[in-house]
Formats: structure tokens, C-alpha cells, sequence
């Protein structure tokens, strides 16, 4: 059975700094591309991340690009998303999801984790 | 704003077919494939179609999706209560180099 399991959220001060893990098993994760995607409270989906298999291709979106990074480590099965200069609009519950494939565009997000919560707040 | 734009709201009565919409550009819809999501309330969204009009194995074949130009449209048949969800479009840009979503549309079933 496929399972995403995200951590690290939390609640953070503007200017801040948060680290978010994302656990996967019951698959090949060295296969698949993976994106974080997150969802402010009452608001729609917002893409945010995402890396191919081997991290040949890395993209950002707009809002976070020079502030977040994403890596992936295939040993471990892990995805991860470093958070830098965090800011009040960042609030969101951050979602790790499975792309269906590996590739330059994506193929669809087949599975996603529960999400964890991001509150950057003083 | 988000870069594909759907109806806010829609709404049908159980058995009855209803369609939302997507509409976009020519730098994503108009160039890349268009995937929809559903989103039950207080859950992770779920893929429901994939390249245009593919259904996910589990999918029932009461959703199914359409492409023309610059935008797409997902239609529900046979409406039951337990569709009553978020809904959302996405594709890739390719102006943007990344993933764009529809601002979702939140589907009543009367």
C-alpha cells in the first residue's frame, strides 16, 4: 500500500525557517517524480514544488521560488522542503503527493499524504 | 487570482449529469494535458481524471473529462450525494515552467 507521511510542521515566526519530511512506502520511490502542494485555510490548492526521480528537473512556483527548496533523498524514501524567510501568506497545510510518473511535466498526482500544518505567525 | 479559472459554485439534484468548467490559456490548457481532483471535505484531494479524460483505475466511469482549445470541463452522471466535494482543474504552464490549479469549485448535491 502506497503511503505518504509528511512532518515538521509547526508553528514559526515570520522571517523564520522550517524543514518539512515527507516518509514514503509501498513503492519505488526512485521512480517517481514528487511534488508539495499546499492549501491555505478555506482556500484552494496552490502547487508549490516538485522534482523528477533522479532531481534532474526542480520547479518552483512564483510565490516561493528564492525562499524553498526541495530535495529528495531516493536511500532514505524521503522528499523533503526546506522553507527559508517564511511569511504570514505561507500558512497552509503542505501536502506531499506522488506524481503517476517520472518526467519533465507531470502525469498527474496519484497519491497524497494527510498534510501538515505550516502556521507562520508572531 | 488563479491562473485557470472555474465557477466558484455548482449544484444538481441526485441522477442528474452536471459539467464544471476550466477555462485557461494557451501556454496550459491549450498546450499541456488537463487533470481534476476531487476534494471531500476535510480530506486530501484524490486524482480523478489524468491526461484530458483518463480515469484512474476506482474511478467510476460517471466522471469523465473533455478538452477543447483553451479549456476543459469535467462532467458528473448520475449524481449522488457523495460527490458533494471540492473540485479542481490543473495543468502545466509552460510560461510559468510549473503546475497551475483552478481556484476550485464546490459541487452541491441538492
Amino acid at each position: 500500500e502506497v503511503q505518504l507521511v509528511e512532518s515538521g510542521g509547526g508553528l514559526v515566526k515570520p522571517g523564520g525557517s522550517l524543514r518539512l519530511s515527507c516518509a514514503a512506502s509501498g513503492f519505488t520511490f526512485s521512480s517517481y517524480s514528487m511534488n508539495w502542494v499546499r492549501q491555505a485555510p478555506g482556500k484552494g490548492l496552490e502547487w508549490v514544488s516538485s522534482i523528477s526521480s533522479s532531481s534532474s528537473y526542480i520547479y518552483y512556483a512564483d510565490s516561493v521560488k528564492g525562499r524553498f527548496t526541495i530535495s529528495r533523498d531516493n536511500a532514505k524514501n524521503s522528499l523533503y522542503l526546506q522553507m527559508n524567510s517564511l511569511r504570514a501568506e505561507d500558512t497552509a497545510v503542505y501536502y506531499c503527493a506522488r506524481d503517476r510518473a517520472d518526467g519533465y511535466t507531470p502525469s498527474g498526482l496519484d497519491y497524497w499524504g494527510q498534510g501538515t500544518l505550516v502556521t507562520v505567525s508572531s | 487570482q488563479s491562473v485557470l479559472t472555474q465557477p466558484p459554485s455548482a449544484s444538481g439534484t441526485p441522477g442528474q449529469r452536471v459539467t464544471i468548467s476550466c477555462s485557461g490559456s494557451s501556454s496550459n490548457i491549450g498546450s499541456n494535458y488537463v487533470y481534476w481532483y476531487q476534494q471531500l471535505p476535510g480530506t486530501a484531494p484524490k486524482l480523478l481524471i489524468y491526461r484530458n479524460n483518463q480515469r484512474p483505475s476506482g474511478v467510476p466511469d460517471r466522471f469523465s473529462g473533455s478538452k477543447s482549445g483553451t479549456s476543459a470541463s469535467l462532467a458528473i452522471s448520475g449524481l449522488r450525494s457523495e460527490d458533494e466535494a471540492d473540485y479542481y482543474c490543473a495543468a502545466w504552464d509552460d510560461s510559468l515552467s510549473g503546475s497551475v490549479f483552478g481556484g476550485g469549485t464546490k459541487l452541491t448535491v441538492l
